[in-house]
Formats: C-alpha cells, sequence, structure tokens
C-alpha cells in the first residue's frame, strides 16, 4: 500500500523557523519531493531528495532519512506569502508521484 | 512560471456528460502525467504518457482516458461524469523519460472541473 502522513495543519508567526514532517510507507521509492500550493493554484517543486541527508536552498531545506521514511522540511525566516499548503510526495517509479494530503502553513504577523 | 498550460480554466459540466480536458508542455518533454485533486487533498495520480503511449495508470476507472501527440500537447477525457469528478485537474510534463531517477515534474495551473 501507499500511505504518507502529514499535520493537516501548522501556524508560525513571521520570521519564525517551522519543521513540516512527512512519513511514508511506499511500495517503491525514486526520491522524495516536496512542492508548495497557494490556494487555487498549481504546485510549485522547492525540493528534491533522494539520498539521506539534509538539502539546503536558500530559506528552505529539506532532509530525509529513508531508514525511517522520514522527511521534514524546514521554512526559516518566515515570511506572510509563505502561507500555502505544503505537500510531501513520493516517487514512485515512472515519475508516479503518491502525494499526502498537504500541510496547511498559515503565517501570522 | 512552469511554461506548462492548461484549458479551460473552469468549467461547469452535467452529471452523465463528457469532458475534454488539455495540457500543453514545454519543448522537449516527453513525458506528461495527469492528476486529480479532490478538494482539501493531495494530488491523486491518474495516468501518465510516454511519447504518445500510456506508460502507467493510477486507480481510475477507464472512463478516464488520455491521448499525448507529437507536439507536446496532450488531452485528458472523462466520460459519464460524476459528481465525485469534482476536482482541479492538473497536468505535469517532464523533460526525462520515464525510470530516470533524477526528474522534476512541471505543473500547469489546472483546469476546476464542477459537475452539477
Amino acid at each position: 500500500g501507499q500511505n504518507i502522513d502529514q499535520p493537516t495543519e501548522m501556524t508560525a508567526t513571521e520570521g519564525a523557523i517551522v519543521q513540516i514532517n512527512c512519513t511514508y510507507q511506499t511500495s517503491g521509492f525514486n526520491g522524495l519531493f516536496w512542492y508548495q500550493q497557494h490556494a487555487g493554484e498549481a504546485p510549485t517543486f522547492l525540493s528534491y531528495n533522494v539520498l539521506d541527508g539534509l538539502e539546503e536552498k536558500g530559506r528552505f531545506s529539506s532532509f530525509l532519512s529513508r531508514s525511517k521514511g522520514y522527511s521534514y522540511l524546514l521554512l526559516k525566516e518566515l515570511q506572510m506569502k509563505d502561507s500555502a499548503s505544503y505537500l510531501c510526495a513520493v516517487g514512485t517509479g515512472f515519475q508516479k508521484l503518491v502525494f499526502g494530503t498537504g500541510t496547511r502553513l498559515l503565517v501570522s504577523p | 512560471e512552469t511554461g506548462v498550460t492548461q484549458s479551460p480554466t473552469h468549467l461547469i459540466k452535467t452529471r452523465g456528460q463528457q469532458v475534454t480536458l488539455r495540457c500543453s508542455s514545454q519543448s522537449g518533454h516527453n513525458t506528461v502525467s495527469w492528476y486529480q485533486q479532490a478538494l482539501g487533498q493531495g494530488p491523486q495520480f491518474i495516468f501518465q504518457y510516454y511519447r504518445e503511449e500510456e506508460n502507467g495508470r493510477g486507480n481510475f476507472p477507464p472512463r478516464f482516458s488520455g491521448l499525448q501527440f507529437p507536439n507536446y500537447s496532450s488531452e485528458l477525457n472523462v466520460n459519464a461524469l460524476e459528481l465525485d469528478d469534482s476536482a482541479l485537474y492538473l497536468c505535469a510534463s517532464s523533460l526525462a523519460p520515464p525510470g530516470t531517477r533524477d526528474y522534476e515534474q512541471y505543473f500547469g495551473p489546472g483546469t476546476r472541473l464542477t459537475v452539477t
């Protein structure tokens, strides 16, 4: 089966740091993706991890532990525009992505 | 801006009708995937096309079908629409062929389908 779990909603304050966790159990693994999706818009690619460890890209970092089936997305220096849904997705082969239900992040002033 | 376009933006159909949604990928992107995203959910994989051939399918009935054309455009067709088909339909294209490990899919803005 395919199962991806992430929190439904998180809140944080502008300027703070937030970590969004994702655990997965899938029948295949070709990498883990994080996407950002603003309401009514398409998902936009944030990060891709295929090996264990931390990938840093500006204010965003993503971590993967394949043995634990675990990833997190770290957002630093939060801005109001970071209010969005964050989707964790696993590539299971042939570019088929299995998505979690998404974490809605609300950033307040 | 991903270079992937979809049409129409919004669509309202009646239960039992048929609908065709369109996607135009970037030049050279031979792989296109279609996803259905219900409100408050993550996208669900419908199927994928590579060089005009279906190359994988999710848990969707046969009334969901597709086509891919040599000019990097593709279609998603849904017959006998049901109320539960109301969702955002996303296409995503990729330069990498299926089966390669390092890839990135570019999503279009989606088509919002409402079935009444």
